[in-house]
This record gives structure tokens, sequence and C-alpha cells, in this order.
């Protein structure tokens, strides 16, 4: 069965320093692989996906994330965070077949001014 | 715009009543679904819809219930068997396949009074 997990609950960095958030994955076959972030009391945005091809991708907002096979990870990068950063971020993956997409128990960002 | 919306967003219930939460979209998306999100525990998946008049029971479906009689709505009936019921609730659509990732709605708030 699919599963993510998400190591770090909070995440603290300074505004202007770079960030990495981190997942690791469970999955057979080449997962689906996606990074949402949410606001206080609001639904999920689909920051970046990736499927297959190049393993570094980009998204919106200036995230990249790097897909990485032989550590079952796919860790959230920014060079450079601002204030409106401050948010908790999911990890999911998805088989593809059925649907259904596996969420981490998110991580949230604060940014110190 | 296309989009998914959820109503109402606030929702105060007693205890012993059913309530129901309103999802509709207008993305023309095939599938479905209902999470619930509480504080650390990321989302979990309520029950999904891949096509009309059919779903299936996600991870924590007792105490809800759904109905899918349009391709643009699915509506989520918690009911005096959910014992913990308060909670946010996020409806998501996809379209055929993942590719795409989900559209989420931006969350119902449900609070037992």
């Amino acid at each position: 069965a699919q599963s993510v997990t998400q190591p770090d609950i909070h995440i603290t960095v300074s505004e202007g320093a770079s960030l990495e958030l981190r997942c690791n994955y469970s999955y057979g076959a080449t997962p689906y692989l996606f990074w949402y972030v949410q606001s206080p009391g609001q639904g999920l945005q689909l920051l970046l996906k990736y499927f297959s091809g190049d393993t570094l991708v980009q998204g919106i907002k200036g995230f990249e994330a790097e897909f990485k096979r032989s550590q079952s990870s796919f860790n959230l990068r920014k060079p450079s965070v601002h204030w409106s950063d401050a948010a908790e971020y999911f990890c999911a993956v998805g088989a593809g077949r059925d649907d259904k997409i596996i969420f981490g128990k998110g991580t949230r960002l604060h940014i110190l001014p | 715009d296309g989009g998914i919306t959820q109503s109402p967003k606030y929702l105060f219930r007693k205890e012993g009543q059913n309530v129901t939460l309103s999802c509709e979209q207008n993305l023309n998306h095939d599938a479905m679904y209902w999470y619930r999100q509480d504080p650390g525990q990321g989302l979990r998946l309520i029950y999904y819809s891949q096509i009309v008049n059919d779903f299936q029971k996600g991870d924590i479906a007792e105490g809800y219930s759904v109905s899918r009689e349009k391709k643009e709505s699915f509506p989520l009936t918690v009911t005096s068997a959910q014992k913990n019921p308060t909670a946010f609730y996020l409806c998501a659509s996809l379209p055929q396949g993942q590719f795409y990732g989900y559209t989420f709605g931006s969350g119902t708030r449900l609070t037992v009074v």
C-alpha cells in the first residue's frame, strides 16, 4: 500500500533563507507525487507534481521538488522564502490507477522576520 | 471561472442531529472526494465517487453517508452516529486519471455545540 511520511511537523526559517521540506513515500512502482500548500482555514492548492521524466520539477510560487527514486524521496525546496510562504505543506502520492491520493500529515512552515 | 464550491463555510450542529455539507463543481470532473482534516492528522478519506450513482467508502466512512445523483454534486451527510464530528471537511475533484491532481474546495468547518 502507498504511504507518505513528512518527518518534520514544524519548520521555522528566517525570511530570505532557503527552505527544504522533506517527504518520503512508499510505493512499489513509479508513483504520482504531489506537493500542496494550505493557508489557515482554506483548501489545498497544488504547488507541483511529478509523474515521469525530468526528476527536478518546477512549480508555482518559486517552488521546486526533486524526485529521488533511490531514496524514495520527493523533497520540496525554495531558494529564498517570503513571509507569505508561511502555511502548511502536504506531500501526497497516488498510484494512478484507482485515483486515490494519499496525503502525509503535513509540515507547518513558520517564517521569522 | 470553474471550481469547487463548498457550503456553508461554518456549520454548527447539536448533538444527535444529522447535517449535510454541500459540494458542487463545474469543472466537469468525473471523480469527487470527501476528506476530513484534524490538527496533526493530515487528510483522511471519508468517501469517494468516480462516476454518478456509485461511491466507495474511504478509510473513515463510519458515521457518514454520501450520494452522487449528479456529476456536479457530491453532498456529505454527517450523521448522529459520528461520535466526534468536529473537524474541517474538504471536498476535492479529479478529472479522469491523476495527471492533474486534485482540485479542492475551500472547506467547511463543522462544530458540535
